[in-house]
């Protein structure tokens, strides 16, 4: 079965500095993979996914991803951390569903704290 | 347009009693997930609807969870003899839904359940 790891419970970062939250995924076959993003007392929204093509994959407000297939890895990034964009952060993988189509299966999810 | 909805938004119920959670997929997604959230803690996944196929049911915790979705659009998550357990934010989700999909998912506000 396809699975993801969130291996940090939570990351800290202080306004301005470079963020990284990291995933690890395991699939057979070539992976689908996606970031959601939680604020606070908000929905569940999609940031980005990797299909195909480049590794680095760019989304909204400024998130990118660099998918590493030797790593099994798909770490989520930004240059510049705002104290906005703390929130739950959730790494996902495309998996086949029992009687044919496809579910995501969603990692632990990573809180991030952004410091003024 | 118009995004995921669900009903209601809060539901506080005593335990044992049965309760009925609904959801709206964005129009034209044929695919639709159940998930519940802990406080705070990662995705739950409970059930899977693609199409007109047999549900993937294989997230469901016990027997007391049932889950249908009439027409192909509107679900309905139905919990029977209500646990404490069981209290939990519930939340929908679509995505379009055909073999070899690789969509993103788009949430719905959740439904928060409060078991007394």
């Amino acid at each position: 079965a396809q699975s993801v790891a969130q291996p940090e419970d939570q990351v800290n970062v202080a306004e301005g500095n470079p963020l990284t939250v990291k995933c690890t995924y395991s699939v057979s076959g070539n992976p689908y993979l996606f970031w959601y993003v939680q604020y606070p007392n908000r929905g569940l929204q999609f940031l980005l996914k990797y299909i195909t093509g480049d590794n680095l994959v760019k989304g909204s407000y400024g998130f990118e991803a660099e998918f590493n297939k030797s790593q099994t890895s798909f770490h989520l990034k930004k240059p510049s951390a705002l104290v906005s964009d703390s929130a739950l952060y959730f790494c996902a993988v495309r998996e086949t569903a029992r009687a044919g189509g496809f579910k995501t299966i969603f990692g632990a999810g990573t809180r991030l704290f952004v410091k003024a | 347009g118009a995004g995921v909805s669900q009903s209601p938004s809060n539901k506080v119920t005593e335990k044992g009693k049965d309760v009925e959670l609904r959801c709206d997929p964005i129009s034209g997604h044929t695919a639709l997930y159940w998930y519940r959230q802990s406080l705070g803690q990662g995705l739950e996944f409970l059930i899977y609807f693609q199409g007109n196929s047999a549900p993937d049911k294989s997230g469901l915790p016990s027997d007391r969870f049932s889950a249908e979705r009439t027409g192909g659009s509107v679900s309905t998550l139905t919990i029977q003899r209500t646990q404490q357990e069981d209290s939990a934010v519930y939340l929908c989700a679509s995505s379009f839904g055909l073999a070899g999909e690789s969509y993103e998912q788009y949430f719905g506000p959740g439904t928060r359940l409060t078991v007394t």
